[in-house]
């Protein structure tokens, strides 16, 4: 299947500090990605989902002024933790779809973010 | 999207077949029936889908009754690397930006024991 990097895999910061963490699709244009977060023994939440030139859908309860997306090319979109504090401490995955293949979506392998 | 039931955990012996059941009782018509698994701290990874025929794929085969209220996935052959959080979703496939998303709900987790 198509592969979906991310990067950092993990990254630690202090309180207040803005974090950003990079989806890229590596064979294929992503028209829309999505971004979940995974508390510890919890499952995935979806945070938002992007489509690409356009601002990002974000879902009941989740801070569209804490949480920037940016979708600014068919490979990459970017997910800016701002002003992070210790409860942002998550797992955050991305995931990515090409146009029209409804089927095929695909997940990265996540960013380990610890915030002290 | 419909919701779906599955049972919180299960376990199975390496090299037996793992049936893992899912309920989607509200499931609509034109709703595909996912399935994906996590292992532990990476990204979820795609399994196989399927609408009301049984499907097979290289990892799996998914029976869905001809109600299509349940299905099961099939491993026939379970390994030690197949201990997963194992998810089914149910899904619209269409376009726009609202349809299409996965929502996750607990999961099966696998245990696959020598």
């Amino acid at each position: 299947g198509a592969v979906v990097s991310q990067h950092p895999s993990r990254v630690i910061c202090k309180s207040g500090t803005s974090v950003k963490i990079e989806c890229r699709s590596l064979d294929f244009q992503a028209t829309t990605m999505f971004w979940y977060r995974q508390f510890p023994k919890q499952s995935l939440m979806l945070m938002a989902t992007s489509n690409e030139g356009s601002k990002a859908t974000y879902e009941q309860g989740v801070e569209k002024d804490k949480f920037l997306i940016n979708h600014a090319s068919l490979t990459l979109s970017t997910l800016t933790v701002t002003s992070a504090h210790p409860e942002d401490s998550s797992f955050y995955i991305c995931s990515a779809r090409e146009r029209q293949a409804y089927n095929e979506q695909f997940f990265g392998p996540g960013t380990r973010l610890t915030v002290l | 999207d419909a919701k779906t039931t599955q049972p919180p955990s299960m376990d199975c012996a390496e090299g037996r077949a793992a049936n893992l059941p899912c309920n989607h009782s509200t499931i609509s018509g034109n709703e595909y029936v996912y399935w994906y698994r996590q292992i532990h701290s990476q990204g979820p990874q795609y399994i196989i889908h399927g609408l009301k025929n049984n499907e097979t794929n290289e990892m799996a085969s998914l029976i869905i009754t001809e109600d299509r209220k349940s299905s099961t996935l099939i491993l026939p052959h379970a390994t030690l690397r197949d201990t997963a959080v194992y998810y089914c979703i149910v899904r619209i496939n269409a376009g726009g930006t609202s349809y299409g998303k996965l929502t996750f709900g607990q999961g099966t987790i696998l245990t696959v024991h020598p």
